[in-house]
């Protein structure tokens, strides 16, 4: 059974503060990784990766997939309160499968 | 529509009732996806549709979990008979057929549903 393991479960810093979330995976046929950034009900597509060791960076955040040691991370430099949010991880399984296993999630607030 | 609609967007309901759960994809997205968010966890495949193939049920807790989409487009999740755990946060996304993994799914802001 794939899995996808998410850390921390929570984390609270102030605005400012760079942090580093970590998702590990154990899959049996693995195509990519997705970042999804979920405030109140619906996830919003963050970062998709593919190969190992090539950053995706989108303004404060990037994100980076080694897949020889199966993990990902996800980095927030200079944290502001609008990144208070749930961070999903998830992987997409190659062959004919359609649906992604999802982490826990990681609950960041970032204090003013 | 521009994006994915789910109705109602909260639903409480007593235990051993039925619920019907809607979900409007956006249009030209042929695939789509019902996922469950338990407090705390992440999101639980539940059921997939892809045009007019087959629907890949695997993900159904058990059979009073049904879902049907209609016409390639509207979808609805019905809970036979609820218990209280089935208590959580039902998403809908939809995606492209082609290339439409992951970067492409587009989910909706989900129904949240509290069984008493």
């Amino acid at each position: 059974e794939d899995k996808v393991v998410q850390s921390p479960l929570s984390l609270v810093v102030h605005e400012g503060d760079t942090v580093t979330l970590n998702c590990s995976y154990e899959v049996t046929n693995f195509r990519s990784l997705l970042w999804y950034k979920q405030e109140k009900k619906a996830p919003t597509f963050l970062f998709m990766l593919t190969s190992s060791g090539i950053e995706k960076k989108s303004g404060r955040l990037s994100s980076i997939l080694d897949k020889k040691e199966l993990f990902s991370i996800l980095n927030i430099t200079a944290t502001q309160t609008g990144d208070s949010a749930i961070y999903l991880c998830a992987v997409v399984p190659s062959g004919s499968a359609r649906q992604l296993t999802f982490g826990s999630g990681t609950q960041l607030t970032v204090l003013p | 529509g521009a994006g994915v609609s789910q109705s109602p967007s909260n639903k409480v309901t007593e235990k051993g009732k039925d619920v019907e759960l809607r979900c409007d994809p956006i249009s030209g997205h042929t695939a789509l996806y019902w996922y469950r968010q338990s407090l705390g966890q992440g999101l639980e495949f539940l059921i997939y549709f892809q045009g007019n193939s087959a629907p890949d049920k695997s993900g159904l807790p058990s059979d009073r979990f049904s879902a049907e989409r209609t016409g390639g487009s509207v979808s609805t999740l019905t809970i036979q008979r609820t218990q209280q755990e089935d208590s959580a946060v039902y998403l809908c996304a939809s995606s492209l057929a082609v290339g439409g993994l992951g970067y492409g799914y587009t989910f909706g802001s989900g129904t949240r549903l509290t069984v008493v």
